[in-house]
């Protein structure tokens, strides 16, 4: 698969703070999704992006689809000790087909 | 929503795995990946209509199967111990939707 880069790898903030992360990639990409894990569960959608330059938000999250098509962006606001998990961001172009490719992921912990 | 089964496994290297999956209501699209500990999720292959519509970059002894309720298998034969990770089971609404729904997956462990 297509390589994405996520950072930060992990970040530990305090309850409250703004959090910050993002995904790059040498390829162009049609889509961008965001996805929150669990420890012990699959991967849960966050946002779905699938324009160059688009916004969306939801909740307290909000993130964008860069205007290169090589990265996405997504951020926290006021974070609670519940957003603690693994952010993954995840792409599609038509290299991949149907597939998802995903980054590492960004290991977020949260201390009240 | 999504699920698996069963949840956790144990197998011995050189054995076959069958791991199931039912996909949310209305899906007829799923997908299959791999995630080792400490990675992403890697994509195994896709099924559409009975059919595999897509595949990653991994060997013949990974199969899948998909049936008219919308359910699905994966197979695993000559399991060997980097197989050992969190199976996760994806269903979308249609074969152009990229819009991935998880299950919670099933842990293999092979000895």
């Amino acid at each position: 698969g297509q390589q994405l880069n996520q950072s930060p790898q992990s970040m530990f903030i305090q309850e409250g703070e703004d959090v910050s992360m993002n995904c790059t990639s040498s390829s162009i990409f049609n889509t961008w999704l965001w996805y929150k894990q669990d420890p012990g569960e699959g991967p849960v959608l966050l946002i779905a992006l699938y324009k160059a330059g688009e916004l969306t938000s939801n909740g307290r999250l909000t993130a964008q689809f860069g205007i290169t098509r090589k990265d996405s962006f997504l951020n926290i606001s006021a974070s609670i000790p519940s957003d603690v998990g693994i952010y993954f961001c995840a792409g599609q172009n038509s290299n991949s087909g149907y597939a998802l490719n995903f980054g590492k992921g960004t290991s977020l912990l949260v201390t009240p | 929503g999504v699920t698996q089964s069963p949840t956790h496994l144990i197998k011995t290297r050189g054995q076959q795995v069958t791991l199931r999956c039912s996909s949310q209501s209305g899906h007829n699209t799923v997908s299959w990946y791999q995630q080792a500990l400490g990675q992403g999720p890697q994509f195994i292959f896709q099924y559409y209509r009975e059919e595999e519509n897509g595949r990653g970059n991994f060997p013949p002894r990974f199969s899948g199967l998909q049936f008219p309720n919308d359910s699905s298998e994966l197979n695993v034969n000559a399991l060997e111990l980097d197989d050992s990770a969190l199976y996760l089971c994806a269903s979308s609404a249609s074969e152009s939707s990229y819009e991935q729904y998880f299950g919670p997956g099933t842990r293999l462990t092979v000895t």
